[in-house]
């Protein structure tokens, strides 16, 4: 069964370093989402992505972040300058038209 | 846009027994409802969805929940639970535009006391 694949698992970072975490869509899907979960907290919507650019972004979504499909495979999401609440889980997520979304296991970032 | 209410934080229930997740959505546009789950320390699972025809949808573990538009609400449903069922509980809905992102509810953890 196709899936989304997260990588890394486990990040931890430096507070003011930049982190990027991959994904990897199912292969014919054509819309992408990154989330965040702070611990115990609810799945926030950061950024969906169709066609090659930024088809909406939330509030928490700043300047600080960005996000790329370099290659038609990987998705990645970058964030500039971390900051200690920036640290939570990180899912991406990847759909076909009129389908649910596939999300992956998730990146848990860990700002110190 | 769209948005979705969870208004338990957490249901204790004793095994075998029976439970309902409540959920209900806001939209002024047809949605998609959907239940995702969490077991601890895990990615998200699609639990069942509804996206057209049955109002009734069941997933392969036991669970059930019923669309119902009138009442704009997408309940979770288990006649017996199995201690393997503890985990998060997530409501999502999304509008059926093509790429519309997926909403959560703020979650039910489910406690299933032996």
């Amino acid at each position: 069964e196709p899936e989304v694949t997260q990588t890394p698992s486990h990040q931890v970072t430096q507070m003011g370093q930049e982190v990027i975490l991959r994904c990897v869509p199912i292969s014919n899907h054509l819309y992408f989402y990154w989330y965040r979960q702070i611990l115990g907290q609810k799945v926030e919507f950061l950024v969906s992505f169709y066609n090659n650019e930024i088809s909406e972004k939330s509030e928490i979504f700043d300047d600080q972040f960005s996000v790329e499909r370099p290659d038609g495979s990987n998705f990645t999401l970058k964030i500039r300058s971390t900051k200690l609440e920036d640290s939570a889980m990180y899912f991406c997520a990847s759909r076909d038209r009129n389908t649910e979304a596939f999300f992956g296991q998730g990146t848990r970032l860990t700002v110190v | 846009a769209q948005s979705v209410t969870q208004l338990d934080s957490q249901v204790p229930v004793f095994e075998e027994a029976p439970v309902e997740l409540r959920c209900n959505y806001s939209s002024s546009v047809s949605v998609y409802l959907f239940w995702y789950v969490q077991y601890p320390n895990q990615g998200l699972q699609l639990l069942l969805k509804y996206l057209s025809g049955s109002t009734l949808v069941e997933s392969i573990n036991g669970f059930e929940a019923e669309f119902n538009k009138s009442q704009t609400s997408f309940h979770l449903r288990k006649p017996s639970v199995h201690i393997s069922d503890t985990a998060e509980y997530f409501c999502a809905v999304s509008a059926t535009n093509r790429d519309d992102k997926i909403i959560f509810g703020k979650g039910t953890r489910l406690h299933i006391l032996p």
